[in-house]
């Protein structure tokens, strides 16, 4: 099955700051890769999504990256604000399977003022 | 704006009772996924239903978990007999169909404490 692993754990940055979070995934035909915050105590909410044909995606100040080649997709928050603090989750589709994703371990964001 | 619906928000039982957790997907979803979330992990998948049909719970125990979806809208997961190590967060989620890459919307989650 597919394997995501997920850097770093946590992460710190001052509010204005650019934030970076890579994951990558195991399975080569794997092909929707989103990306969910959660909040504490919230439900995980999906922030933006990339397809494998696709190399870069962004909405306002967050954007997504794809190396197909080697096997890696990155989530990007620039200007950082306060609220932009909670846990990023990446995952990956399971190849094979109509829509199971694997999960990475998640990456605690904490925006500093 | 439609949500995902569950119940309780919390539960504390003590090992060896039965509990069951309650979702409603968001209507007119056919795909229904039940997650488990260990504190500090990420989602992880324990059972999927197409309409009423389950398609994949190869990670469910199911010497002690069951879930349910008879008329292909809310659905039940049970726990008999509950373990300490089944504290955990479970989360529900919904999306219009189990295509590739269609949007899984998440439930508030039920949080477990067994004691």
């Amino acid at each position: 099955g597919e394997n995501v692993e997920q850097h770093p754990s946590t992460l710190s940055v001052q509010e204005g700051d650019s934030a970076v979070i890579k994951c990558t995934y195991s399975d080569s035909a794997s092909n929707y890769f989103p990306w969910y915050k959660q909040e504490l105590g919230k439900r995980p909410q999906l922030i933006i999504d990339i397809r494998s044909n696709v190399g870069e995606k962004k909405d306002q100040r967050i954007a997504v990256t794809l190396n197909k080649t080697a096997k890696h997709f990155s989530l990007h928050i620039t200007e950082t604000q306060p609220e932009d603090s909670a846990v990023y989750f990446c995952a990956a589709l399971e190849s094979g399977t109509a829509s199971k994703l694997t999960f990475g371990t998640g990456t605690r964001l904490q925006v500093t003022l | 704006e439609a949500e995902v619906a569950q119940s309780p928000r919390y539960k504390i039982t003590e090992k060896s009772q039965a509990v069951a957790f309650w979702c409603d997907p968001i209507s007119g979803h056919a795909t229904l996924y039940w997650y488990r979330q260990i504190l500090g992990q990420g989602p992880e998948l324990l059972v999927q239903f197409q309409d009423e049909s389950v398609v994949d719970d190869s990670q469910l125990p199911k010497d002690r978990f069951s879930a349910e979806r008879l008329k292909g809208v809310d659905s039940t997961l049970k726990i008999q007999p509950a373990e300490l190590g089944d504290s955990a967060m479970y989360l529900c989620a919904s999306s219009l169909v189990a295509g590739a890459g269609d949007t899984q919307y998440f439930g508030p989650g039920t949080r477990l404490t067994v004691l």
